[in-house]
Protein backbone atom coordinates (compact mmCIF):
# COMPACT_ATOMS: atom_id res chain seq x y z
CA UNK A 1 0.00 0.00 0.00
CA UNK A 2 1.55 3.23 -1.05
CA UNK A 3 2.30 5.73 1.75
CA UNK A 4 3.56 9.18 2.77
CA UNK A 5 5.11 9.36 6.44
CA UNK A 6 6.14 12.58 7.98
CA UNK A 7 8.05 13.18 11.51
CA UNK A 8 7.53 15.08 13.51
CA UNK A 9 3.78 15.02 14.05
CA UNK A 10 3.92 17.82 15.43
CA UNK A 11 7.13 20.91 16.31
CA UNK A 12 7.45 23.64 18.61
CA UNK A 13 10.41 25.90 18.42
CA UNK A 14 11.56 29.57 19.20
CA UNK A 15 12.11 32.25 16.48
CA UNK A 16 15.57 32.20 14.95
CA UNK A 17 15.50 28.26 15.07
CA UNK A 18 16.51 26.10 11.97
CA UNK A 19 14.01 22.97 11.80
CA UNK A 20 14.21 20.20 9.47
CA UNK A 21 11.46 18.26 8.56
CA UNK A 22 11.22 15.05 7.13
CA UNK A 23 9.22 12.94 4.73
CA UNK A 24 9.64 9.32 3.49
CA UNK A 25 7.30 7.99 1.31
CA UNK A 26 6.97 4.41 -0.13
CA UNK A 27 4.64 5.16 -3.77
CA UNK A 28 4.36 3.06 -6.57
CA UNK A 29 5.63 4.32 -9.99
CA UNK A 30 7.12 7.38 -7.73
CA UNK A 31 7.53 10.56 -10.21
CA UNK A 32 7.88 13.05 -7.84
CA UNK A 33 7.42 14.42 -3.95
CA UNK A 34 5.97 17.84 -3.10
CA UNK A 35 5.89 20.09 -0.10
CA UNK A 36 3.22 22.60 0.73
CA UNK A 37 2.16 24.76 3.67
CA UNK A 38 -1.19 25.12 5.13
CA UNK A 39 -2.10 27.39 7.35
CA UNK A 40 -5.57 28.48 8.13
CA UNK A 41 -7.21 26.94 4.14
CA UNK A 42 -5.68 25.31 1.20
CA UNK A 43 -2.23 24.29 1.12
CA UNK A 44 0.26 26.76 -0.76
CA UNK A 45 3.01 25.71 -3.68
CA UNK A 46 6.80 25.72 -1.95
CA UNK A 47 8.63 22.68 -3.82
CA UNK A 48 8.56 19.94 -6.09
CA UNK A 49 11.31 17.36 -6.36
CA UNK A 50 12.05 15.02 -9.09
CA UNK A 51 15.58 14.45 -8.95
CA UNK A 52 17.42 13.05 -6.43
CA UNK A 53 20.28 15.18 -4.25
CA UNK A 54 19.41 18.14 -5.98
CA UNK A 55 18.48 21.05 -3.52
CA UNK A 56 15.94 23.61 -4.15
CA UNK A 57 15.93 27.04 -2.32
CA UNK A 58 13.44 29.49 -1.75
CA UNK A 59 14.93 31.96 0.76
CA UNK A 60 14.86 30.40 4.12
CA UNK A 61 13.23 27.41 3.26
CA UNK A 62 15.31 24.64 1.29
CA UNK A 63 14.53 20.87 0.00
CA UNK A 64 16.12 17.85 -0.85
CA UNK A 65 15.23 14.40 -2.32
CA UNK A 66 16.90 11.24 -1.47
CA UNK A 67 15.39 8.60 -3.85
CA UNK A 68 17.42 5.76 -2.85
CA UNK A 69 16.72 6.01 0.78
CA UNK A 70 12.87 7.26 -0.29
CA UNK A 71 13.10 10.36 1.64
CA UNK A 72 12.79 14.19 1.58
CA UNK A 73 13.27 16.44 4.57
CA UNK A 74 12.17 20.21 4.31
CA UNK A 75 14.33 22.92 6.59
CA UNK A 76 13.88 26.28 7.07
CA UNK A 77 16.85 28.27 8.61
CA UNK A 78 16.11 31.61 11.01
CA UNK A 79 12.21 30.41 11.31
CA UNK A 80 9.52 33.31 12.18
CA UNK A 81 6.19 33.12 13.53
CA UNK A 82 4.81 33.50 10.13
CA UNK A 83 6.33 29.99 9.06
CA UNK A 84 3.89 28.40 11.80
CA UNK A 85 1.77 26.40 9.83
CA UNK A 86 1.06 22.55 8.96
CA UNK A 87 3.79 21.27 6.51
CA UNK A 88 2.35 18.71 3.94
CA UNK A 89 4.47 16.36 2.16
CA UNK A 90 2.62 14.35 -1.08
CA UNK A 91 3.97 11.77 -3.18
CA UNK A 92 3.31 11.96 -7.16
CA UNK A 93 2.42 8.48 -8.25
CA UNK A 94 0.83 6.68 -11.64
CA UNK A 95 -0.05 7.80 -14.97
CA UNK A 96 -0.68 10.81 -16.70
CA UNK A 97 -3.27 12.10 -13.83
CA UNK A 98 -0.44 12.84 -11.51
CA UNK A 99 -2.35 12.13 -8.43
CA UNK A 100 -1.01 13.03 -5.48
CA UNK A 101 -0.78 10.99 -1.98
CA UNK A 102 -0.29 13.34 1.12
CA UNK A 103 0.80 12.42 4.58
CA UNK A 104 -0.11 13.97 7.84
CA UNK A 105 1.54 16.66 8.34
CA UNK A 106 3.95 18.47 10.75
CA UNK A 107 2.30 21.35 12.47
CA UNK A 108 4.95 23.56 13.23
CA UNK A 109 4.41 26.08 15.88
CA UNK A 110 7.42 28.80 15.89
CA UNK A 111 7.28 31.04 19.29
CA UNK A 112 8.31 34.58 19.45
CA UNK B 1 1.11 31.38 -10.19
CA UNK B 2 -1.99 30.26 -11.13
CA UNK B 3 -5.19 30.62 -8.98
CA UNK B 4 -8.33 28.53 -7.76
CA UNK B 5 -11.56 29.30 -6.45
CA UNK B 6 -14.10 27.38 -4.90
CA UNK B 7 -17.59 28.37 -3.89
CA UNK B 8 -19.10 28.74 -1.35
CA UNK B 9 -15.97 28.81 1.40
CA UNK B 10 -18.51 27.73 3.89
CA UNK B 11 -21.97 25.65 4.05
CA UNK B 12 -24.53 24.73 6.50
CA UNK B 13 -27.24 22.30 5.28
CA UNK B 14 -29.86 19.82 6.69
CA UNK B 15 -29.55 16.21 6.66
CA UNK B 16 -30.65 14.82 3.77
CA UNK B 17 -30.50 17.65 1.59
CA UNK B 18 -27.89 17.95 -1.25
CA UNK B 19 -24.75 20.57 -1.44
CA UNK B 20 -23.17 21.85 -5.11
CA UNK B 21 -19.17 23.23 -4.27
CA UNK B 22 -18.02 24.49 -7.77
CA UNK B 23 -14.21 24.91 -8.67
CA UNK B 24 -12.95 27.09 -10.69
CA UNK B 25 -9.49 27.69 -12.24
CA UNK B 26 -9.30 31.59 -12.58
CA UNK B 27 -6.25 32.44 -14.55
CA UNK B 28 -5.79 28.84 -16.97
CA UNK B 29 -7.72 25.85 -18.41
CA UNK B 30 -7.69 22.78 -16.09
CA UNK B 31 -8.41 19.63 -18.22
CA UNK B 32 -7.87 17.82 -15.01
CA UNK B 33 -9.31 18.50 -11.39
CA UNK B 34 -9.03 16.82 -8.27
CA UNK B 35 -11.18 16.62 -5.33
CA UNK B 36 -9.84 16.11 -1.41
CA UNK B 37 -11.43 15.86 1.84
CA UNK B 38 -9.72 16.75 5.28
CA UNK B 39 -11.22 15.58 8.48
CA UNK B 40 -9.59 17.73 11.50
CA UNK B 41 -5.88 17.17 12.14
CA UNK B 42 -5.95 14.50 9.28
CA UNK B 43 -4.57 15.02 5.65
CA UNK B 44 -5.58 15.52 2.71
CA UNK B 45 -7.62 12.75 1.05
CA UNK B 46 -7.86 12.53 -2.75
CA UNK B 47 -11.28 11.31 -3.26
CA UNK B 48 -11.80 11.61 -7.20
CA UNK B 49 -10.12 13.02 -10.22
CA UNK B 50 -12.52 15.06 -12.40
CA UNK B 51 -11.58 15.61 -16.12
CA UNK B 52 -13.03 17.63 -18.37
CA UNK B 53 -15.47 15.65 -20.68
CA UNK B 54 -15.36 12.61 -19.50
CA UNK B 55 -16.19 10.64 -15.83
CA UNK B 56 -14.65 11.20 -12.89
CA UNK B 57 -12.24 8.61 -11.52
CA UNK B 58 -13.46 7.99 -7.87
CA UNK B 59 -10.69 6.49 -5.20
CA UNK B 60 -11.44 3.39 -3.41
CA UNK B 61 -14.10 3.41 -0.68
CA UNK B 62 -15.22 6.99 -1.96
CA UNK B 63 -19.11 6.29 -3.48
CA UNK B 64 -19.59 7.89 -6.46
CA UNK B 65 -23.54 8.34 -6.34
CA UNK B 66 -22.80 10.26 -3.15
CA UNK B 67 -20.46 12.39 -4.52
CA UNK B 68 -21.36 13.63 -8.12
CA UNK B 69 -18.48 15.51 -9.83
CA UNK B 70 -19.08 17.15 -12.85
CA UNK B 71 -16.23 18.52 -15.44
CA UNK B 72 -18.40 20.55 -17.97
CA UNK B 73 -15.99 23.01 -18.83
CA UNK B 74 -11.90 23.41 -18.93
CA UNK B 75 -12.37 26.28 -15.85
CA UNK B 76 -15.14 24.61 -14.06
CA UNK B 77 -15.59 21.48 -11.36
CA UNK B 78 -18.36 20.66 -9.41
CA UNK B 79 -18.85 18.33 -6.64
CA UNK B 80 -22.49 17.56 -5.32
CA UNK B 81 -22.81 16.06 -2.02
CA UNK B 82 -26.14 13.77 -2.34
CA UNK B 83 -28.24 12.95 0.53
CA UNK B 84 -25.90 14.41 2.97
CA UNK B 85 -25.38 13.14 6.36
CA UNK B 86 -23.07 14.90 9.85
CA UNK B 87 -20.38 12.35 8.89
CA UNK B 88 -20.29 14.05 5.68
CA UNK B 89 -18.98 17.01 7.81
CA UNK B 90 -15.52 17.93 6.22
CA UNK B 91 -13.17 20.32 4.67
CA UNK B 92 -13.59 19.94 0.52
CA UNK B 93 -10.64 21.19 -1.29
CA UNK B 94 -10.31 21.16 -5.25
CA UNK B 95 -7.53 21.68 -7.39
CA UNK B 96 -6.13 22.00 -10.64
CA UNK B 97 -3.27 21.22 -12.70
CA UNK B 98 -2.04 22.89 -16.13
CA UNK B 99 -2.02 21.13 -18.79
CA UNK B 100 1.23 20.54 -19.84
CA UNK B 101 3.77 17.22 -19.54
CA UNK B 102 5.55 16.91 -16.82
CA UNK B 103 3.61 19.05 -14.93
CA UNK B 104 2.44 17.57 -11.73
CA UNK B 105 2.17 20.68 -9.54
CA UNK B 106 -1.53 21.41 -8.66
CA UNK B 107 -2.78 24.60 -7.53
CA UNK B 108 -5.44 24.33 -4.70
CA UNK B 109 -8.41 26.20 -3.90
CA UNK B 110 -9.05 27.86 -0.57
CA UNK B 111 -11.46 24.91 0.44
CA UNK B 112 -15.35 24.92 1.50
CA UNK B 113 -16.09 24.05 5.06
CA UNK B 114 -19.26 21.38 4.90
CA UNK B 115 -21.44 21.32 7.88
CA UNK B 116 -24.35 19.09 8.26
CA UNK B 117 -27.11 19.40 10.63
Amino acid sequence: EDKVVQSPLSLVVHEGDTVTLNCSYEVTNFRSLLWYKQEKKAPTFLFMLTSSGIEKKSGRLSSILDKKELFSILNITATQTGDSAVYLCAGIYGGSQGNLIFGKGTKLSVKP
Amino acid sequence: GAVVSQHPSRVICKSGTSVKIECRSLDFQATTMFWYRQFPKQSLMLMATSNEGSKATYEQGVEKDKFLINHASLTLSTLTVTSAHPEDSSFYICSAREPGQGTYEQYFGPGTRLTVT
